[in-house]
């Protein structure tokens, strides 16, 4: 498994300002990803985040609002950017990592809950 | 577009009884399913299956999966009231491009 770790654990932001979530993993791991979950709903993958290469965005995420970094195997960084009320939601990290049967499992932080006034 | 359908949304039952949430899923290039329970922010990883008809079981849980009618299934034996919780299905797919997605989960109360 893997131990991961977020900061901060929760913040309350003004509108227009961003905010730089951090994830630290107690292992190097190859694929990091970022989620979005909001209020009610279920987790939306945000990006993949692999080291040494630019992030992956899925459908709707762009770099400019979710801009990652990946500087190195265990550590990770998701800047929410120009923030507004919409944007107010549970941000998670997770990696993929083995589990107890040696098979890759994917794993989370204790999340980063956002609140945009 | 890969679709990830939980049902029900919602279950409240009593403490010793059994449960069976449900997961169907459509997605390209299937690799595994995966259940969680979410408490209070981070999911907990219960299972990941890959292969049909193999059962994996973990104290009062178990879970299966039927790649050919694709959907799973989590059992939930003699039911707590510490298993109240959203249970989440996620199905990863793709290749080098792999990735998890997420149904909107069944919200499971247990009372006493």
């Amino acid at each position: 498994s893997a131990v991961i770790s977020q900061k901060p654990s929760r913040d309350i932001c003004q509108r227009g300002t961003s905010l730089t979530i951090q994830c630290q993993v107690d292992s190097q791991v190859t694929m990091m990803f970022w989620y979005r979950q909001q209020p009610g709903q279920s987790l939306t993958l945000i990006a993949t985040a692999n080291q040494g290469s630019e992030a992956t965005y899925e459908s709707g995420f762009v770099i400019d609002k979710f801009p990652i970094s990946r500087p190195n195997l265990t550590f990770s960084t998701l800047t929410v950017s120009n923030m507004s009320p919409e944007d107010s939601s549970i941000y998670l990290c997770s990696v993929d990592a083995p589990g107890l049967a040696g098979a890759y499992e994917q794993y989370f932080g204790p999340g980063t809950r956002l609140t945009v006034t | 577009e890969d679709k990830v359908v939980q049902s029900p949304l919602s279950l409240v039952v009593h403490e010793g009884d059994t449960v069976t949430l449900n997961c169907s899923y459509e997605v390209t290039n299937f690799r595994s399913l995966l259940w969680y329970k979410q408490e209070k922010k981070a999911p907990t990883f219960l299972f990941m299956l890959t292969s049909s008809g193999i059962e994996k079981k973990s104290g009062r849980l178990s879970s299966i999966l039927d790649k050919k009618e694709l959907f799973s299934i989590l059992n939930i034996t003699a039911t707590q009231t510490g298993d109240s919780a959203i249970y989440l299905c996620a199905v990863g797919s793709g290749g080098s491009n792999y990735k998890l997605t997420f149904g909107k989960g069944t919200l499971l109360t247990v009372n006493p």
